[in-house]
């Protein structure tokens, strides 16, 4: 039961553009929410978050949107530049549990320059 | 600030043989998990400490595997009788915890079993 899903296995964007990326859920338990990156042989690498209870989260080039009705929510950066290529993991964990993070299997990234 | 540090980076291991991967937290962390990541996978939870007490573990994690904190601090995750289907990206990460915490996610280390 995939809980978190990230249903684009990969997105080619122009350098200057927008990169939007987007994911769903299913746990209506869910309170919090974060987006990874990832490059090959590293760990990830924290880059944005949001609670629940907010719609929208910004820090610099990075938006996170929050749909809480739709399950759904979505990174976007602007303007995307070449060293954002890599894989961004969306996560989502339910606070006062374990807060073991949840996560969709990963949208490869490729900024075209 | 010094981050999560895992060691070793990598291990190539015979089926059969045991291994055992360390991790070293940010130094204020109480929190501390242990996640496997497969090829074209997310990764997965494993087990999670708060300081020295281990209070989830998944079902993910066989009777072959077995993790420690012992004073709080660093934390062990040992496999034992490796399989073919070890083989993945073992990532640590730790986090403080309070009601919404972000983990932070140390380089991991990649385990190959022949």
């Amino acid at each position: 039961d995939q809980q978190v899903k990230q249903n684009s296995p990969s997105l080619s964007v122009q350098e200057g553009r927008i990169s939007i990326l987007n994911c769903d859920y299913t746990n209506s338990m869910f309170d919090y929410f974060l987006w990874y990156k990832k490059y090959p042989a590293e760990g990830p690498t924290f880059l944005i978050s949001i609670s629940s209870i907010k719609d929208k989260n910004e820090d610099g080039r990075f938006t996170v949107f929050l749909n809480k009705s739709a399950k759904h929510l979505s990174l976007h950066i602007v303007p995307s530049q070449p060293g954002d290529s890599a894989v961004y993991f969306c996560a989502a964990s339910e606070s006062g549990a374990t807060n073991k993070l949840i996560f969709g299997t990963g949208t490869l990234l490729a900024v075209q320059p | 600030d010094t981050g999560v540090s895992q060691n070793p980076r990598h291990k190539i291991t015979k089926r059969g043989q045991n291994v055992t991967f360390r991790c070293d937290p940010i130094s204020e962390h109480n929190r501390l998990y242990w996640y496997r990541q497969t090829l074209g996978q997310g990764p997965e939870f494993l087990t999670y400490f708060q300081n020295e007490a281990q209070l989830e573990k998944s079902r993910l994690l066989s009777d072959r595997f077995s993790a420690e904190r012992p004073k709080g601090s660093f934390s062990t995750l040992e496999i034992q009788r490796t399989e073919q289907g070890d083989s993945a990206m073992y990532l640590c990460a730790s986090s403080l915890a309070r009601g919404l915490e972000t983990q932070y996610f140390g380089p991991g280390t990649r385990l190959l079993v022949l």
